[in-house]
Protein backbone atom coordinates (compact mmCIF):
# COMPACT_ATOMS: atom_id res chain seq x y z
CA UNK A 1 0.00 0.00 0.00
CA UNK A 2 1.67 3.32 -1.12
CA UNK A 3 1.13 5.69 1.56
CA UNK A 4 2.89 8.70 -0.51
CA UNK A 5 1.97 8.86 -3.73
CA UNK A 6 3.37 11.46 -6.96
CA UNK A 7 0.99 10.98 -9.44
CA UNK A 8 2.93 13.01 -12.07
CA UNK A 9 5.22 10.59 -13.10
CA UNK A 10 6.94 13.65 -15.32
CA UNK A 11 6.51 17.14 -16.03
CA UNK A 12 8.39 19.25 -18.43
CA UNK A 13 8.80 23.03 -18.16
CA UNK A 14 10.53 25.51 -19.74
CA UNK A 15 13.66 27.69 -18.64
CA UNK A 16 12.45 30.28 -16.28
CA UNK A 17 8.87 29.25 -15.71
CA UNK A 18 7.75 27.82 -12.67
CA UNK A 19 8.09 24.00 -11.96
CA UNK A 20 5.39 22.25 -9.50
CA UNK A 21 5.25 19.06 -8.28
CA UNK A 22 2.58 16.98 -6.16
CA UNK A 23 2.62 14.84 -3.67
CA UNK A 24 -0.39 13.19 -2.01
CA UNK A 25 -0.70 10.63 1.66
CA UNK A 26 -2.62 8.49 3.13
CA UNK A 27 -1.60 8.32 6.25
CA UNK A 28 -2.45 11.16 8.94
CA UNK A 29 0.16 10.53 11.39
CA UNK A 30 3.08 11.85 8.95
CA UNK A 31 4.43 15.17 10.27
CA UNK A 32 7.53 15.72 8.44
CA UNK A 33 8.01 15.84 4.98
CA UNK A 34 11.06 16.38 2.39
CA UNK A 35 11.50 16.17 -1.01
CA UNK A 36 15.00 14.61 -2.81
CA UNK A 37 16.38 15.08 -5.86
CA UNK A 38 17.69 12.42 -7.65
CA UNK A 39 19.73 12.01 -10.80
CA UNK A 40 20.65 8.78 -12.57
CA UNK A 41 22.65 6.05 -10.57
CA UNK A 42 22.97 8.28 -7.64
CA UNK A 43 21.53 8.35 -4.38
CA UNK A 44 18.95 11.14 -3.78
CA UNK A 45 19.95 14.41 -2.06
CA UNK A 46 18.59 16.23 0.22
CA UNK A 47 16.55 19.45 -1.13
CA UNK A 48 14.03 20.83 1.18
CA UNK A 49 11.67 20.01 4.10
CA UNK A 50 8.36 21.00 5.95
CA UNK A 51 6.74 20.06 9.44
CA UNK A 52 3.31 19.58 10.04
CA UNK A 53 3.01 22.78 11.89
CA UNK A 54 3.92 24.83 9.33
CA UNK A 55 2.22 25.64 5.62
CA UNK A 56 5.06 26.91 3.67
CA UNK A 57 8.94 26.33 3.92
CA UNK A 58 11.06 28.55 1.45
CA UNK A 59 14.70 28.08 0.50
CA UNK A 60 16.20 30.29 -2.65
CA UNK A 61 14.56 28.67 -5.93
CA UNK A 62 12.63 26.05 -4.01
CA UNK A 63 9.25 26.59 -1.48
CA UNK A 64 7.21 23.44 0.03
CA UNK A 65 3.72 23.76 0.58
CA UNK A 66 1.86 21.75 3.10
CA UNK A 67 -2.22 21.27 3.34
CA UNK A 68 -2.71 19.21 6.16
CA UNK A 69 -6.58 19.00 5.86
CA UNK A 70 -5.97 17.49 1.85
CA UNK A 71 -2.83 15.62 2.76
CA UNK A 72 -1.31 17.21 0.03
CA UNK A 73 1.95 18.68 -0.55
CA UNK A 74 3.91 20.55 -3.22
CA UNK A 75 6.98 21.80 -4.25
CA UNK A 76 7.36 24.83 -6.27
CA UNK A 77 11.02 25.49 -8.39
CA UNK A 78 11.30 29.18 -9.45
CA UNK A 79 12.41 30.67 -12.07
CA UNK A 80 13.28 26.93 -13.45
CA UNK A 81 16.73 25.63 -14.73
CA UNK A 82 17.87 23.49 -16.80
CA UNK A 83 20.07 21.71 -14.30
CA UNK A 84 16.80 21.45 -12.03
CA UNK A 85 16.11 18.34 -14.76
CA UNK A 86 16.28 15.39 -12.14
CA UNK A 87 14.01 13.34 -10.86
CA UNK A 88 11.81 14.23 -7.13
CA UNK A 89 10.65 11.93 -5.18
CA UNK A 90 8.85 13.13 -1.86
CA UNK A 91 8.98 11.66 1.40
CA UNK A 92 7.02 11.51 4.58
CA UNK A 93 8.23 10.51 8.31
CA UNK A 94 6.00 10.36 11.79
CA UNK A 95 7.76 11.21 14.88
CA UNK A 96 9.15 8.16 16.82
CA UNK A 97 9.42 6.30 13.49
CA UNK A 98 12.33 5.20 12.00
CA UNK A 99 12.02 5.31 8.30
CA UNK A 100 10.77 7.64 5.20
CA UNK A 101 8.17 6.53 2.93
CA UNK A 102 9.07 7.35 -0.46
CA UNK A 103 6.71 8.32 -3.38
CA UNK A 104 6.94 6.73 -6.73
CA UNK A 105 9.14 10.04 -7.85
CA UNK A 106 8.44 12.70 -11.04
CA UNK A 107 10.92 13.36 -13.01
CA UNK A 108 11.29 16.82 -14.00
CA UNK A 109 12.47 18.51 -17.66
CA UNK A 110 13.45 22.01 -17.64
CA UNK A 111 13.65 22.92 -21.61
CA UNK A 112 16.48 25.55 -22.59
CA UNK B 1 29.66 17.53 5.63
CA UNK B 2 27.53 14.19 5.94
CA UNK B 3 28.99 12.24 3.09
CA UNK B 4 28.10 8.91 2.15
CA UNK B 5 29.75 6.65 0.14
CA UNK B 6 28.92 2.93 -1.51
CA UNK B 7 31.06 0.72 -2.43
CA UNK B 8 30.74 -0.39 -5.36
CA UNK B 9 28.82 1.67 -7.19
CA UNK B 10 28.05 -1.52 -9.92
CA UNK B 11 28.59 -5.11 -9.89
CA UNK B 12 27.53 -8.04 -12.26
CA UNK B 13 28.05 -11.54 -10.99
CA UNK B 14 26.66 -14.82 -11.39
CA UNK B 15 23.52 -16.58 -10.02
CA UNK B 16 23.95 -18.22 -6.94
CA UNK B 17 27.15 -16.61 -5.96
CA UNK B 18 26.92 -13.97 -2.91
CA UNK B 19 28.13 -10.54 -3.30
CA UNK B 20 28.69 -7.32 -0.18
CA UNK B 21 27.94 -4.16 -1.01
CA UNK B 22 29.66 -1.31 1.87
CA UNK B 23 28.11 1.74 2.77
CA UNK B 24 29.79 3.97 4.71
CA UNK B 25 29.53 7.74 6.78
CA UNK B 26 32.76 9.63 5.87
CA UNK B 27 32.67 12.71 8.17
CA UNK B 28 30.34 11.41 10.98
CA UNK B 29 29.10 8.79 12.70
CA UNK B 30 25.94 6.89 12.09
CA UNK B 31 24.06 5.76 14.63
CA UNK B 32 21.22 3.94 12.54
CA UNK B 33 21.97 2.97 8.32
CA UNK B 34 18.86 2.46 6.24
CA UNK B 35 19.14 0.11 3.37
CA UNK B 36 16.73 0.81 0.41
CA UNK B 37 16.13 -0.84 -3.22
CA UNK B 38 14.94 0.75 -6.45
CA UNK B 39 13.00 -1.11 -9.30
CA UNK B 40 13.05 1.25 -12.55
CA UNK B 41 10.38 3.93 -12.30
CA UNK B 42 9.57 2.79 -8.69
CA UNK B 43 9.66 4.48 -5.29
CA UNK B 44 13.12 3.44 -3.48
CA UNK B 45 11.61 0.89 -0.59
CA UNK B 46 12.93 0.69 2.33
CA UNK B 47 14.64 -3.29 3.30
CA UNK B 48 15.85 -2.85 6.87
CA UNK B 49 16.77 -0.54 9.41
CA UNK B 50 20.48 -1.28 11.32
CA UNK B 51 22.00 0.71 14.42
CA UNK B 52 25.33 0.08 14.93
CA UNK B 53 26.19 -3.35 17.18
CA UNK B 54 22.47 -4.61 16.79
CA UNK B 55 20.64 -6.36 14.27
CA UNK B 56 18.76 -5.33 11.86
CA UNK B 57 15.09 -4.97 11.68
CA UNK B 58 14.02 -6.12 8.34
CA UNK B 59 10.32 -4.66 6.64
CA UNK B 60 7.92 -7.00 5.40
CA UNK B 61 9.06 -9.39 2.89
CA UNK B 62 12.58 -8.82 2.97
CA UNK B 63 14.44 -12.28 3.36
CA UNK B 64 16.88 -11.79 6.66
CA UNK B 65 18.77 -15.16 5.41
CA UNK B 66 18.93 -13.76 1.70
CA UNK B 67 19.73 -9.80 2.79
CA UNK B 68 22.47 -10.35 5.28
CA UNK B 69 23.16 -6.71 7.11
CA UNK B 70 26.18 -6.26 9.17
CA UNK B 71 26.31 -2.74 10.99
CA UNK B 72 29.72 -3.14 12.93
CA UNK B 73 30.88 0.40 13.48
CA UNK B 74 29.62 4.23 13.61
CA UNK B 75 30.85 4.13 10.02
CA UNK B 76 30.33 1.11 7.75
CA UNK B 77 27.33 -1.09 7.00
CA UNK B 78 27.33 -3.86 4.83
CA UNK B 79 24.57 -5.60 2.99
CA UNK B 80 25.43 -8.78 1.38
CA UNK B 81 23.07 -10.82 -1.20
CA UNK B 82 23.29 -14.28 -0.54
CA UNK B 83 22.64 -16.99 -3.53
CA UNK B 84 21.92 -13.94 -5.59
CA UNK B 85 19.32 -14.60 -8.44
CA UNK B 86 18.45 -12.38 -11.39
CA UNK B 87 15.08 -11.02 -9.96
CA UNK B 88 17.67 -9.83 -6.86
CA UNK B 89 18.64 -7.67 -10.03
CA UNK B 90 18.21 -4.12 -8.39
CA UNK B 91 19.36 -0.43 -7.29
CA UNK B 92 20.31 -0.95 -4.10
CA UNK B 93 21.03 2.65 -1.77
CA UNK B 94 21.90 3.27 1.90
CA UNK B 95 21.30 5.93 3.86
CA UNK B 96 22.63 7.00 7.26
CA UNK B 97 21.51 9.20 9.89
CA UNK B 98 23.56 10.20 13.23
CA UNK B 99 20.88 10.74 15.63
CA UNK B 100 18.87 8.42 15.20
CA UNK B 101 15.96 10.85 13.17
CA UNK B 102 14.73 9.25 9.77
CA UNK B 103 14.49 12.82 8.24
CA UNK B 104 18.09 13.39 9.24
CA UNK B 105 18.81 10.17 6.14
CA UNK B 106 22.24 11.15 4.17
CA UNK B 107 22.09 9.00 1.42
CA UNK B 108 24.48 6.88 -0.38
CA UNK B 109 25.05 7.44 -4.62
CA UNK B 110 23.70 3.73 -4.90
CA UNK B 111 25.00 0.54 -6.16
CA UNK B 112 23.70 -1.16 -9.25
CA UNK B 113 23.85 -4.80 -8.88
CA UNK B 114 23.33 -7.01 -12.22
CA UNK B 115 22.56 -10.80 -11.66
CA UNK B 116 23.31 -13.32 -14.61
Amino acid sequence: DQQVKQNSPSLSVQEGRISILNCDYTNSMFDYFLWYKKYPAEGPTFLISISSIKDKNEDGRFTVFLNKSAKHLSLHIVPSQPGDSAVYFCAASETGANNLFFGTGTRLTVIP
Amino acid sequence: GAVVSQHPSWVICKSGTSVKIECRSLDFQATTMFWYRQFPKQSLMLMATSNEGSKATYEQGVEKDKFLINHASLTLSTLTVTSAHPEDSSFYICSASFDGRSYEQYFGPGTRLTVT
